[in-house]
């Protein structure tokens, strides 16, 4: 059993949806952070957080620190935001990442 | 936007070959990371730096070796490339004001015939 789980593991949806995708880790944590990888290879941050909730425009994560979880929300989701969504989270006190296996999300125009 | 950047973004090498790519920040962070990424899998960390003349073997077995001279440029070498060693390799860096927030190079696609 991977540390990092996430579900679903592929998603496709309409334009316009509200998406979810979750994430679950089995170890303590310093941080948790969501990134994003489009079809060519590259990746960015997209949020970096250890409790509570963060929103970067259309983009909302939450984390919930005692039962291990985090979600990541797309509202009012565009054919742009298809692309693979990771989650990867730092140990305590250790700054190397733990990665998911990622969500492949697919929006249909 | 991130000021990291890796060399070649694609590349394709017969077997046997001596390959070297390249990463460099212009953020002055002290720390970087070299990952290997298979398609459709998860990323695997193979080589981390704290600094100048220290380097790491990461949790992912790797033939490839690294090195660290300056701060911004860490380059990896693949002394006699394989057909298993075809992969997507990616290069990031964090630095000592958000240490756990790592900015990602967009990667080398590497295909070895």
């Amino acid at each position: 059993k991977n540390e990092v789980e996430q579900s679903p593991q592929n998603l496709t949806a309409q334009e316009g949806e509200f998406i979810t995708i979750n994430c679950s880790y089995s170890v303590g944590i310093s941080a948790l952070h969501w990134l994003q990888q489009h079809p060519g290879g590259g990746i960015v941050s997209l949020f970096m957080l250890s409790s509570g909730k963060k929103k970067h425009g259309r983009l909302i994560a939450t984390i919930n620190i005692q039962e291990k979880h985090s979600s990541l929300h797309i509202t009012a989701s565009h054919p742009r935001d298809s692309a693979v969504y990771i989650c990867a989270v730092n140990g305590f006190g250790n700054e190397k990442l733990t990665f998911g296996t990622g969500t492949r999300l697919t929006i249909i125009p | 936007e991130a000021d990291i950047y890796q060399t070649p973004r694609y590349l394709v090498i017969g077997t046997g070959k001596k390959i070297t790519l390249e990463c460099s920040q212009t953020m002055g962070h002290d720390k970087m990371y070299w990952y290997q990424q298979d398609p459709g899998m998860e990323l695997h960390l193979i080589h981390y730096s704290y600094g100048v003349n220290s380097t790491e073997k990461g949790d992912l077995s790797s033939e490839s070796t690294v090195s660290r001279i300056r701060t911004e440029h860490f380059p990896l070498t693949l002394e006699s490339a394989r057909p298993s060693h075809t992969s997507q390799y990616l290069c990031a860096s964090s630095g000592t004001g958000t240490p756990y927030e790592q900015y990602f190079g967009p990667g080398t696609r590497l295909t070895v015939t």
